[in-house]
């Protein structure tokens, strides 16, 4: 298998722009997270889904941030307006849950909003 | 705010010598997992012990948990300059709610060769 496949692995824009990140989790697994890493804040979970389903968006900062996930093999993480502070990296992870949890992280994205 | 919280935040060692790191939490849980992080890679997950088992092992890492005083043991033995990496304990929530995990932020272990 694969892994966790996540798009792009660097991603730079400016302050304002709209970014969006990718994430494709292993087949068959019914559960995806993302989380943002900061050196502050250490890895955060911004948000998780079950089948497909958003369970608990508590993580997310700001209406600026939205995720959704479409079908069982894509997630995306949009922020729109990007800010500086929105620098970090972000991780998606899968996990199923006959597996006690045990998640599987992808490479992260390293995200720099200038 | 964080659940478990590592301990040391940094630990430097040489080759050969044991690794401890620990980690405390605030919450009941279901299960305790460690996780490691290869500088700029993904989290790893290591293993996982439950709330009901006290030590497990596996390969050269062991694994001791303590649920009356929420703390939690990662044990390294012999290590090697390839087990340089942040580690990281994560917990879930306790009760029906296993899916979540919340990260320790993690204890840098560098091995020198």
């Amino acid at each position: 298998d694969a892994g966790v496949i996540q798009s792009p692995r660097h991603e730079v824009t400016e302050m304002g722009q709209e970014v969006t990140l990718r994430c494709k989790p292993i087949s068959g697994h019914d559960y995806l997270f993302w989380y943002r890493q900061t050196m502050m804040r250490g890895l955060e979970l911004l948000i998780y889904f079950n089948n497909n389903v958003p369970i608990d968006d508590s993580g997310m900062p700001e209406d600026r941030f939205s995720a959704k996930m479409p079908n069982a093999s894509f997630s995306t993480l949009k922020i729109q307006p990007s800010e500086p502070r929105d620098s970090a990296v972000y991780f998606c992870a899968s996990s199923l849950w006959l597996a006690k949890n045990i998640q599987y992280f992808g490479a992260g994205t390293r995200l720099s909003v200038l | 705010s964080q659940q478990g919280e590592e301990d040391p935040q940094a630990l430097s060692i040489q080759e050969g010598e044991n690794a401890t790191m620990n980690c405390s939490y605030k919450t009941s849980i279901n299960n305790l997992q460690w996780y490691r992080q290869n500088s700029g890679r993904g989290l790893v997950h290591l293993i996982l012990i439950r709330s009901n088992e006290r030590e497990k092992h596996s390969g050269r890492l062991r694994v001791t948990l303590d649920t009356s005083k929420k703390s939690s043991s990662l044990l390294i033995t012999a290590s090697r300059a390839a087990d340089t990496a942040s580690y990281f304990c994560a917990t879930d929530a306790g009760g029906g709610s296993n899916y979540k995990l919340t990260f320790g932020k993690g204890t840098l272990l560098t091995v020198n060769p």
